[in-house]
């Protein structure tokens, strides 16, 4: 089973903040936190990804909690293109060493309209 | 343009036959994976492989079968013991050696339809 817990739906109007909440309160010091969407009938696309600090990327923003139990995907002015299932995975990560597969929930379909 | 190609986009098959979902990459990537989606969920893992000549089952290996000859190629079969197989497939494929990484790079899917 998934290790992360996400609404199963949102939505969000175009060019306003999309904030996607995720709750992984089991994770362990091993494991980073990574965003994925899928644009429907396409393969995932990577997004961004982070271990304890906020990250930031051309597509998104992760800001994850000081106890690293809850994260949040910002995108900062959401369009149309951006209507897509969203998904938080947790993934262990172990430097030289062997990497967890990625395991999907059922993600949050965000929804932008106009 | 360095990527993962799965082929073909669609297939149509009969009940009863096996049939072979093909997936190329040409990123240098050590590790291959397949996985198999359902309308409304979640991707589940078949099978994977981190090295040639080597592969482990996923959460749903039953019916499938794999090979990994060429480190570039990770061909899925669905077989007919797939009480089920008719879905949404997709090949993925990261690289081990420099972690963390970007994760997995997936391909564009392989809709199968059993008739």
């Amino acid at each position: 089973d998934a290790k992360t817990t996400q609404p199963p739906s949102m939505d969000c109007a175009e060019g306003r903040a999309a904030n996607l909440p995720c709750n992984h309160s089991t994770i362990s010091g091993n494991e980073y936190v990574y965003w994925y969407r899928q644009i429907h009938s396409q393969g995932p696309q990577y997004i961004i990804h982070g271990l304890k600090n906020n990250e930031t990327n051309e597509m998104a923003s992760l800001i994850i909690t000081e106890d690293r139990k809850s994260s949040t995907l910002i995108l900062p002015h959401a369009t149309l293109r951006d209507t897509a299932v969203y998904y938080c995975i947790v993934r262990v990560v172990v430097y030289g060493g062997s990497q967890g597969n990625l395991i999907f929930g059922k993600g949050t379909k965000l929804s932008v309209k106009p | 343009d360095g990527g993962i190609t799965q082929s073909p986009k669609y297939l149509f098959r009969k009940e009863g036959q096996n049939v072979t979902l093909s997936c190329e990459q040409n990123l240098n990537h050590d590790a291959m994976y397949w996985y198999r989606q359902d309308p409304g969920q979640g991707l589940r893992l078949i099978y994977y492989s981190q090295i040639v000549n080597d592969f482990q089952k996923g959460d749903i290996a039953e019916g499938y079968s794999v090979s990994r000859e060429k480190k570039e190629s990770f061909p899925l079969t669905v077989t007919s013991a797939q009480k089920n197989p008719t879905a949404f497939y997709l090949c993925a494929s990261s690289n081990l050696r420099h972690t963390p990484n970007y994760g997995y790079t997936f391909g564009s899917g392989t809709r199968l339809t059993v008739v």
